[in-house]
């Protein structure tokens, strides 16, 4: 399968600091990226839809101000924790789909990366 | 919108048995049914992923079906490696949308 890499794999930061993580695809374009958020035992929770050259689309109930999110280019995307908090700790995994060269919807798995594990002291 | 269910949240079984594990979907729209296996710590893996227009996928001891009419897919599992514990998602993509909807986890433990 296609490769995401994500980095940092895991951060520690003192609360009030901004933390930057990034996704990248290695081996493929992904137009639309997708950041999720895992509690402990829990399934993935998507945060918001990153689209290359546009604005993201977040998911009610999440601070678009806090979480913010870059896409710059067709394989990479940024998820900024801004002014973190000890309950912003989490899992934080990014996905990307793969483009769909045959146009149109319902086609492009999505690959993730390997995630972050973010602690915030 | 879409909604996912998954079972069971957790599956034991003995090295060399099968594992089935089941979603239901309530969207008939959606049409990409794909499923994960996360390992602890680490971000979830796609191991292998179905269409609406296919009934059936099968990669070595991995397999999907899929039930359009009744809206449900399984995995299945065969001849279980105690490498095959993990948590398993299952997900569904509503038509026309990029979002991935994903059922709330399986934890398959095999036991040598």
């Amino acid at each position: 399968g296609a490769v995401v890499s994500q980095h940092p794999s895991w951060v520690i930061c003192k609360s009030g600091t901004s933390v930057k993580i990034e996704c990248r695809s290695l081996d493929f374009q992904a137009t639309t990226m997708f950041w999720y958020r895992q509690f402990p035992k829990q399934s993935l929770m998507l945060m918001a839809t990153s689209n290359e050259g546009s604005k993201a689309t977040y998911e009610q109930g999440v601070e678009k101000d806090k979480f913010l999110i870059n896409h710059a280019s067709l394989t990479l995307s940024t998820l900024t924790v801004t002014s973190a908090h000890p309950e912003d700790s989490s899992f934080y995994i990014c996905s990307a789909r793969d483009r769909d060269l045959r146009g149109g919807r319902g086609h492009g798995e999505a690959f993730f990366g390997q995630g972050t594990r973010l602690t915030v002291v | 919108g879409e909604n996912v269910e998954q079972h069971p949240s957790t599956l034991s079984v003995q090295e060399g048995d099968s594992a089935v594990i089941k979603c239901t979907y309530s969207d008939s729209a959606s049409n990409y049914f794909p499923w994960y296996k996360q390992e602890l710590g680490k971000g979830p893996q796609l191991i292998i992923d179905i269409r609406s227009n296919v009934g059936e996928k099968k990669d070595q001891r991995i397999a999907v079906t899929l039930n359009k009419t009744a809206k449900h897919f399984s995995l299945h599992i065969t001849e279980t490696q105690p490498e095959d514990s993990a948590v398993y998602f299952c997900a569904a993509r509503p038509r026309y949308t990029d979002k991935l909807i994903f059922g709330t986890g399986t934890r398959l433990q095999v036991f040598p």
